[in-house]
């Protein structure tokens, strides 16, 4: 058990549709990021947030959005849900310090869209 | 654009048999993460490699890092059943973004 937590666990939603996902990050730690990982592959970096500001992004459309708050809790949010959202949408929590950006994994929320 | 390699992919072994997955990725970085995946679940932190020459050894399973080669080694020990999952080697080049690898999914039978 990492400590991070991640809600909900599995979702259905129809193409189109807007989706939130939600995670509490480790004790101690001030940064979270996202990844999605599809069937089969890798895990791909969406962005990180660090003391409530985007710290750095990967190769996603604005549709993909986030937030940070006071209590390093974030979300992640999606607009215009397309088929190939469908995913394991994971939160990493880690403590941004210098040289070491080791970060702990949720459970993953699964995303279905259909 | 950094590019994380893996291989093999996929890894059929017999309980007892040693063997090594190699990560191989594109561009000059110290920081390497070993994680493990079950099915079905998230990732488990296996190792952290944060310099060149750094060996971590966890049961039967060792980590190295030659930063010059950008290579960075999974050696597995008399393998057993326990260790079948999926394992991925993710590269920091920028000090945030973590770069996995496709993956190597590792099967021991009897």
């Amino acid at each position: 058990e990492t400590g991070v937590t991640q809600s909900p666990t599995h979702l259905i939603k129809t193409r189109g549709q807007q989706v939130t996902l939600r995670c509490s990050s480790q004790s101690g730690h001030n940064t979270v990021s996202w990844y999605q990982q599809a069937l089969g592959q890798g895990p791909q970096f969406i962005f990180q947030y660090y003391r409530e500001e985007e710290n750095g992004r990967g190769n996603f459309p604005p549709r993909f959005s986030g937030l940070q708050f006071p209590n390093y809790s974030s979300e992640l949010n999606v607009n215009a849900l397309e088929l190939d959202d469908s995913a394991l949408y994971l939160c990493a929590s880690s403590l941004m310090t210098r040289g070491n950006t080791e970060a702990f994994f949720g459970q993953g929320t699964r995303l279905t869209v259909v | 654009e950094l590019k994380v390699e893996q291989n093999p992919l996929f890894l059929s072994m017999q309980e007892g048999k040693n063997y090594t997955i190699y990560c191989n990725y594109s561009t000059t970085s110290d920081r390497l993460y070993w994680y493990r995946q079950d099915p079905g679940k998230s990732l488990e932190s296996l190792f952290v490699l944060l310099s060149n020459g750094a060996v971590k050894q966890e049961g039967r399973l060792m980590a190295s890092l030659d930063t010059k080669a950008r290579l960075s080694t999974l050696h597995i020990t008399a393998a057993v059943h326990d260790l079948s999952a999926t394992y991925f080697c993710a590269v920091d080049a920028d000090g945030y973004a973590l770069n996995f690898g496709k993956g190597t999914s590792l099967l021991v039978t009897p």
